[in-house]
């Protein structure tokens, strides 16, 4: 099952705007990451945000997490045509031994040169 | 350090053939998980391993699909017979055994047809 869901699912802007993509998930966690998947490749991790954590920044990239509303938002600045790839938000999930990472749909990003 | 690699990169099979996906994971990490990723949608997971182990393969359809992960190291998932909907891509990622904070790190994917 899917923890959780991102918002749009696609997004088309002009190069030079910003993105900014959402997600949502539903039970407890103690982090929340990024992935970034590039088309016909493997995902790649972009940035982790812990649950006491409010904002984060690396680069180009800002975070924030709210677990009060389940919610987080990746906002890219000054957007490139090379960020055009698909985004996804994931959470951990421990169970006994286990530590799985489920991922949402994912955000498709076009970037306009 | 060298990432995950997978082989191979892409497979076309006819429905109720077989089909074997290998993975080799970063040298060190001692989990080692299969997703598959279905056109459009996030990866799902199938299995995770813990060195040679499974630790969770509660999504893996085991009517047709098996994975194995001898010795620790490379990881091999298989599917008999293939069925039209297995049509994915199917990521193998990794992740060494520190804490809840250590990203995945995976490979490129095995793109399956079934036709």
């Amino acid at each position: 099952s899917q923890q959780g869901e991102e918002d749009p699912q696609a997004l088309s802007i002009q190069e030079g705007e910003n993105a900014t993509m959402n997600c949502s998930y539903k039970t407890s966690i103690n982090n929340l990451q990024w992935y970034r998947q590039n088309s016909g490749r493997g995902l790649v991790h972009l940035i982790l945000i812990r649950s006491n954590e409010r904002e984060k920044h690396s680069g180009r990239l800002r975070v924030t997490l709210d677990t009060s509303k389940k919610s987080s938002s990746l906002l890219i600045t000054a957007s490139r045509a090379a960020d055009t790839a698909s985004y996804f938000c994931a959470t951990p999930r421990s169970m006994d031994s286990s530590y799985k990472l489920i991922f949402g749909s994912g955000t498709r990003l076009l970037v306009r040169p | 350090e060298a990432g995950v690699a997978q082989s191979p990169r892409y497979k076309i099979i006819e429905k109720r053939q077989s089909v074997a996906f290998w993975c080799n994971p970063i040298s060190g990490h001692a989990t080692l998980y299969w997703y598959q990723q279905i056109l459009g949608q996030g990866p799902k997971l199938l299995i995770q391993f813990q060195n040679n182990g499974v630790v969770d393969d509660s999504q893996l359809p085991k009517d047709r699909f098996s994975a194995e992960r001898l010795k620790g190291v490379d990881s091999t998932l298989k599917i008999q017979p293939a069925k039209l909907e297995d049509s994915a891509v199917y990521l193998c990622a990794s992740r060494p055994l520190t804490g809840n904070n250590s990203p995945l790190h995976f490979g490129n994917g095995t793109r399956l047809t079934v036709t």
